[in-house]
């Protein structure tokens, strides 16, 4: 049984750039949630994604977009990168009824 | 709103000694709550979590955290620590209403000597 799965597991952007990023949730989960994990910190909460719709939203910017496939399956956009963008971006699945969220291993995503 | 305080940033154990990470978590209602661990360049593991069952909560790896209330602590122990318990520790209170969206400490790096 796969968990969560994310790609790539590593990219390099320049500033204003725009990048894609991708998860597969667990098999059996329907919810899709995406944290931004700065160097030395703990993940902050970008949004939340459930039938296709976004559900909640953190205290990010525009410039982070998302899409939720029917398979599940999800898209993190972010648009006219910063420096300050750089960050471990964190994909993470759950059922219904407050499950636990089972994470993937993230996209390292450096910005020069 | 909801929020946690992980009261060090690094803890240092000697192999074979106990472990005792410390939570403080702030709800205006009956918490759900989460301690993860993350090792070096990998996502976050569950290792356990309290949704308002027994207080005392057993997790993977020999891992045990006691929820109390009077004193909105959520702290993580381990009898006997291990070379491979090296790694950083979150706590997470989770929005209970609605998303269920995550809030994590700032967490606890554990080091653990030979």
């Amino acid at each position: 049984d796969a968990g969560v799965t994310q790609s790539p597991t590593h990219l390099i952007k320049t500033r204003g750039q725009q990048v894609t990023l991708r998860c597969s949730p667990k098999s059996g989960h329907d919810t899709v949630s995406w944290y931004q994990q700065a160097l030395g910190q703990g993940p902050q909460f970008i949004f939340q994604y459930y039938e296709e719709e976004e559900r909640q939203r953190g205290n990010f910017p525009d410039r982070f977009s998302g899409h939720q496939f029917p398979n599940y399956s999800s898209e993190l956009n972010v648009n006219a990168l910063l420096l300050g963008d750089s960050a471990l971006y964190l994909c993470a699945s759950s059922g219904q009824g407050g499950q636990p969220q089972h994470f993937g291993d993230g996209t390292r995503l450096s910005i020069l | 709103a909801q929020s946690v305080t992980q009261l060090d940033s690094h803890v240092s154990v000697s192999e074979g000694t106990p472990v005792l990470l410390r939570c403080n978590y702030s709800s205006s209602y009956s918490p759900s709550l989460f301690w993860y661990v993350q090792h070096p360049n990998k996502g976050l593991q569950l290792l356990l979590k309290y949704t308002s069952a027994a207080t005392l909560v057993k997790g993977i790896n020999g891992f045990e955290a006691e929820f109390k209330k009077s004193e909105t602590s959520f702290h993580l122990t381990k009898p006997s620590a291990h070379m491979s318990d090296a790694a950083e520790y979150f706590c997470v209170v989770s929005d209970a209403q609605g998303t269920y969206k995550y809030i994590f400490g700032t967490g606890t790096r554990l080091k653990v000597l030979a």
